[in-house]
């Protein structure tokens, strides 16, 4: 039984076109992220939601919004796409309130603007 | 702000040697520091973890680490490498229970046969 999925897992679209990554965590967790990997292979946070409360926003463009319906879910929303918007979208949870903080991850989504 | 080097882009090692994938870490307050392995077109995997305790962490498929406080380490460490280690490793930094992880830049780990 599958921890953190997201779908599709690649996604193929035009300049400008509007896009969604779905995701949903079956863990319990409390807090929920996005992370894009670039082609260089580095990570960076996108966003992070606690509860249904966005609580961290990397200086990512208005373009991307994040929907969180659930604590089991968060949606990524892409307005515009942009060749540069091209890499690979992971989401993320992890329990909140735990000393842990160890981040469960998705398989990843291949996003390609042409 | 905290952050995360990982000094080598590459690590080559013959299988049945010893591993040794570096990270050094800045953070402001106590460090929670992490290891993922994340193997071709897949997600990133934990391996292990430092909250507290023992300096020496031992984590998934034999891999261990050691939080050296002094020098603001955490090194990745294996006795004998496999093939199958061979993947991309980022270490990770967190000061603030989840909510604020860092991950270092990736090391690329070949292991040859």
């Amino acid at each position: 039984d599958t921890a953190v999925s997201q779908t599709p897992k690649y996604l193929v679209t035009q300049m400008g076109n509007d896009k969604s990554i779905k995701c949903e965590q079956n863990l319990g967790h409390d807090t929920m992220y996005w992370y894009k990997q670039d082609s260089k292979k580095f990570l960076k946070i996108m966003f992070s939601y606690n509860n249904k409360e966005l609580i961290i926003n990397e200086t990512v463009p208005n373009r991307f919004s994040p929907k969180s319906p659930d604590k089991a879910h968060l949606n990524l929303h892409i307005n515009s796409l942009e060749l540069g918007d091209s890499a690979v979208y992971f989401c993320a949870s992890s329990q909140f309130t735990g000393s842990t903080g160890e981040l469960f991850f998705g398989e990843g989504s291949r996003l390609t603007v042409l | 702000a905290q952050s995360v080097a990982q000094p080598e882009d590459q690590v080559n090692v013959a299988e049945g040697n010893p591993l040794t994938v570096k990270c050094t870490y800045s953070v402001s307050g106590n460090p929670y520091l992490f290891w993922y392995v994340q193997y071709p077109n897949r997600g990133l995997q934990f391996l292990l973890k430092y909250i507290t305790g023992d300096n020496l962490v031992k984590g998934s498929y034999g891999f261990e680490a050691e939080f050296n406080k002094s020098q603001t380490s955490f090194h990745l460490k294996k006795p004998s490498a496999l093939v199958s280690d061979s993947a991309l490793y980022f270490c990770a930094v967190d000061d603030n229970y989840g909510q604020n992880f860092v991950f270092g830049p990736g090391t690329r780990l070949s292991v040859l046969p």
